[in-house]
């Protein structure tokens, strides 16, 4: 069965410091591949997906991802957080062949300092 | 467009007592999937549906718990006898079922079993 690992559960950085979220998913075939944000009482918003083509891919709020499929990972980057960054990021997956039940990490929450 | 709805966005009910949540999808979107997010934990799937099927349910609790998606009206989540260990943030999502794979997902029910 597929799995998503995130391998952070808690990051706190300064203001303007730069981020990256880990993610790797276990599933052999083709995937499409998201990162929610879910700020503190809201409901997940969608920061950016891949389906195919350029494996950089860019986000709202400057947030990109990096699919590297030999890696099986689509590290969240970001290179200069704000206090309004302070949330919980989620990876996710999505079979290609399959229908649309995502699948989840377990989240990393996000603290930013001012 | 209106997105996904969900209702009520805050539920409090007794031990005993029944709890129904309600997603209306987006509209188009034949296929609606309830998440489950319990405190300190990441979004668990518990259920997939189509219009008068239920697909996969393969994340639901053996017992109490039951999904419906009729042919009119909104998917139902339905939690019978609830328990403190049910309090958490349910969230659904809908697809068009065809196309790219992407859910969207509602601003989540927040139960709260007292």
């Amino acid at each position: 069965a597929q799995s998503v690992s995130q391998h952070n559960h808690h990051v706190i950085l300064s203001e303007a410091a730069s981020l990256e979220l880990g993610c790797n998913y276990s599933y052999g075939g083709t995937v499409n591949l998201f990162w929610y944000v879910q700020y503190p009482g809201q409901h997940l918003q969608l920061l950016l997906k891949y389906f195919s083509g350029d494996p950089l891919v860019k986000g709202i709020k400057g947030f990109e991802a990096e699919f590297i499929k030999s890696k099986f990972s689509f590290n969240l980057r970001k290179p200069s957080v704000q206090w309004s960054d302070t949330a919980e990021y989620f990876c996710a997956v999505i079979l290609s062949g399959g229908y649309q039940k995502v699948t989840f990490g377990t989240g990393t929450k996000l603290q930013v300092i001012p | 467009n209106a997105g996904v709805m969900q209702n009520p966005r805050h539920l409090v009910r007794r031990r005993g007592q029944e709890a129904r949540l309600r997603c209306s999808p987006m509209k188009g979107h034949s296929h609606v999937y309830w998440y489950r997010q319990l405190p300190e934990e990441g979004l668990k799937f518990m259920v997939y549906l189509q219009k008068e099927n239920i697909i996969d349910e393969s994340g639901m609790p053996k017992e109490r718990f039951s999904a419906e998606f009729p042919k009119e009206g909104p998917s139902i989540l339905r939690i019978q006898q609830v328990v403190r260990g049910d309090s958490a943030a349910y969230f659904c999502a809908s697809s068009p079922g065809q196309g790219k794979k992407e859910a969207f997902f509602g601003q989540g029910t927040r139960l709260t079993v007292v």
